[in-house]
């Protein structure tokens, strides 16, 4: 199986929040990463949060951290219609410092 | 500052025609990457390179060359371009010792016919 998965799409109204889930399985994750990709673009790291923690906040976006279940999720308060974007969950573990990407949730919201 | 700079943006080639996609990083990073994203497929690293003269297969290398011309430059070469091969990639690239965030140039689309 995949070693990060996540859910594909995900359609939110504007004003709502938006929680987008991760699972991956290496227990030795150093740290978790958030990436942002609008149409046309690259990618850009949007937060990331280290093994460590169980929660980070910034500004409107919030990374919760389950290490017991391997789960990771952000949740962005207030969507926007410009958040409307896929959304790539990533991990790195104690044996390498290159990223392992999940398949990217796209995130649509209407009016 | 630049960031990471790909070229071409666009590109369409015949069945069997070769070609380079070239990046170039002004950010003083040690490692670099390419990544292929296809539909469903999220992102896929092709080949890496972890510092100035080494290169590294990734998951998805057959078909595909690369050369670390030195510290800024890490290009991406088709030998004979097969429909497969279409898909947009991705150059990014690291300074490792510190979070491990990638930085991503804005990517390459290329169509094999």
């Amino acid at each position: 199986g995949e070693d990060v998965e996540q859910s594909l799409f995900l359609s939110v109204r504007e004003g709502d929040s938006s929680v987008i889930n991760c699972t991956y399985t290496d227990s030795s994750s150093t740290y978790l990463y958030w990436y942002k990709q609008e149409p046309g673009a690259g990618l850009q790291l949007l937060t990331y949060i280290f093994s460590n923690m169980d929660m980070k906040q910034d500004q409107r976006l919030t990374v919760l951290l389950n290490k017991k279940d391997k789960h990771l999720s952000l949740r962005i308060a207030d969507t926007q219609t410009g958040d409307s974007a896929i959304y790539f969950c990533a991990e790195t573990t104690g044996g390498s410092y290159i990223p392992t990407f999940g398949r990217g949730t796209s995130l649509i919201v209407h009016p | 500052n630049a960031g990471v700079t790909q070229t071409p943006k666009f590109q369409v080639l015949k069945t069997g025609q070769s070609m380079t996609l070239q990046c170039a990083q002004d950010m003083n990073h040690n490692s670099m990457y390419w990544y292929r994203q296809d539909p469903g497929m999220g992102l896929r690293l092709i080949y890496y390179s972890a510092s100035e003269g080494t290169t590294d297969k990734g998951e998805v290398p057959n078909g595909y060359n690369v050369s670390r011309l030195n510290k800024r430059e890490f290009s991406l070469r088709l030998e004979s371009a097969a429909p497969s091969q279409t898909s947009v990639y991705f150059c990014a690239s690291s300074e490792q010792g510190s979070t491990g965030e990638l930085f991503f140039g804005e990517g390459s689309r290329l169509t094999v016919l």
